[in-house]
């Protein structure tokens, strides 16, 4: 079955303790990004990969990096979390870019840091 | 001003109503535009592209208004399945890349 995994789906954590949000794709697709969801402000991007070793920042990447060794694998990772990046995360794919492509999005990660 | 606005709602409709949700954008490079749905803080699936000459899909129509800068969805003869949130989303694209930017959504309930 196509799809985008991730994981951990719930996570309670708390301040400055790292943490990692791991994305899969089964599907191919050069392109992926995350993003995060609040209440009032929609879903931003945080950094998308165009391809492997290709990343790039969208309208928050602060307090976030991100790796593409593997065209299947985008994790999130969380160097020092702050109660402010208490949000929901959505990992995304396509198979070229974001212009016209079909955007696939992971079931989501819940995460609070306290 | 956001870039992407949508009027949050909620829209409570009856069963059977037409329901007509707007969105508008700031950004006149904006090429492409979707509509996805969002059930519940679950992930947003796409429902529908938007295309100038303006297109439908069953009981959902889409249309564009690039003079005006806005895009609007149509739904004709709601069901209760319906209820979701419906999220507008314009590309703005540079060399392949494209950048999604999300309107914040409109809410819809469906009464029976």
């Amino acid at each position: 079955e196509a799809q985008v995994t991730q994981n951990p789906r719930y996570l309670i954590t708390v301040t400055g303790k790292k943490l990692t949000v791991t994305c899969s794709q089964n599907m191919n697709h050069e392109y992926m990004s995350w993003y995060r969801q609040d209440p009032g402000l929609g879903l931003r991007q945080i950094y998308y990969s165009m391809n492997v070793e290709v990343t790039d920042k969208g309208d928050v990447p602060e307090g976030y990096k991100v790796s593409r060794k593997e065209k299947r694998n985008f994790p999130l990772i969380l160097e020092s979390p702050s109660p402010n990046q208490t949000s929901l995360y959505f990992c995304a794919s396509s198979l070229r870019g974001a212009s016209t492509d079909t955007q696939y999005f992971g079931p989501g990660t819940r995460l609070t840091v306290l | 001003r956001k870039e992407v606005e949508q009027d949050p709602g909620p829209f409570n409709v009856p069963e059977g109503a037409t329901v007509a949700f707007n969105c508008t954008y700031s950004n006149s490079a904006s090429q492409s535009f979707f509509w996805y749905r969002q059930d519940c803080r679950k992930e947003p699936k796409l429902l529908m592209s938007v295309y100038s000459s303006g297109n439908e899909d069953g009981r959902f129509t889409a249309q564009l208004n690039r003079a005006s800068q806005y895009i609007s969805l149509l739904i004709r003869d709601s069901k209760l399945s319906d209820s979701a949130t419906y999220l507008c989303v314009v590309t703005i694209v540079s060399s392949n890349t494209g950048k999604l930017i999300f309107g914040q959504g409109t809410t819809l309930q469906v009464k029976p």
